[in-house]
């Protein structure tokens, strides 16, 4: 696509529920990322995905958090058991995968537990 | 380990005034050095680049340059618009990790 995009926008929970996050990348870009921005705040590195592969989990913040990859398409950030203090934008960026290359953002998904 | 530092917020100037906002950074190695904004409502995009010491990144009239010696990507305008309002991250990528910094938010009056 022409872009990166992610689905929902916006999605309000009750603690304790689990949560999907989707992020499709922009297609031919073989990597891709996860970050999380809570307010007034700069972004945390969450995963990387090379391919389906992830060489670098090290940002999750607990066993609450896992992500999967299919191939060189869809990745979908799963929060199981949602805490208050996950509630934020959880961004996802692609790029062509070398250790410089630029990041395209997708708009984000506003996620708020109640 | 990666870090960077910006300029705290906010920052309000009037439409034509002259912008700065101030990156410092520390890192291993060489990394890319970015400016990233958000505009209201809207997502993150890039809006330059440096890859290497001494590089020059400019879009839409602003600049900034990778200075190794000081390690810094200070971000400049010569005359903002109030379409310029926006919150501005200076970030760096090293091993495929961004790292950002913490946002300025720059408001442009009429």
């Amino acid at each position: 696509g022409a872009g990166v995009s992610q689905s929902p926008s916006n999605k309000v929970t009750e603690k304790g529920k689990d949560v999907e996050l989707r992020c499709d990348p922009i297609s031919g870009h073989t990597a891709l990322y996860w970050y999380r921005q809570r307010l007034g705040q700069g972004l945390e590195f969450l995963i990387y995905f090379q391919g389906n592969s992830a060489p670098d989990k090290s940002g999750l913040p607990s066993d609450r958090f896992s992500a999967e990859r299919t191939g060189e398409s869809v990745s979908t950030l799963t929060i199981q058991r949602t805490q208050q203090e996950d509630s934020a934008v959880y961004l996802c960026a692609s790029s062509f995968g070398t250790r410089t290359d630029t990041q395209y953002f997708g708009p984000g998904t506003r996620l708020t537990v109640l | 380990g990666n870090s960077v530092t910006q300029m705290e917020g906010p920052v309000t100037l009037s439409e034509e005034a002259f912008l700065t906002i101030n990156c410092t950074y520390t890192a291993t190695g060489y990394p890319s050095l970015f400016w990233y904004v958000q505009y209201p409502g809207e997502g993150l995009q890039l809006l330059l680049k440096a890859t290497k010491a001494d590089d020059k990144g400019s879009n839409k009239g602003f600049e900034a340059t990778y200075r190794k010696e000081t390690t810094s990507f200070h971000l400049e305008k010569g005359s903002v618009q109030v379409s310029d309002s926006a919150v501005y991250f200076c970030a760096l990528i090293n091993d495929y990790k961004l790292s950002f910094g913490a946002g300025t938010t720059v408001t442009v009056r009429a």
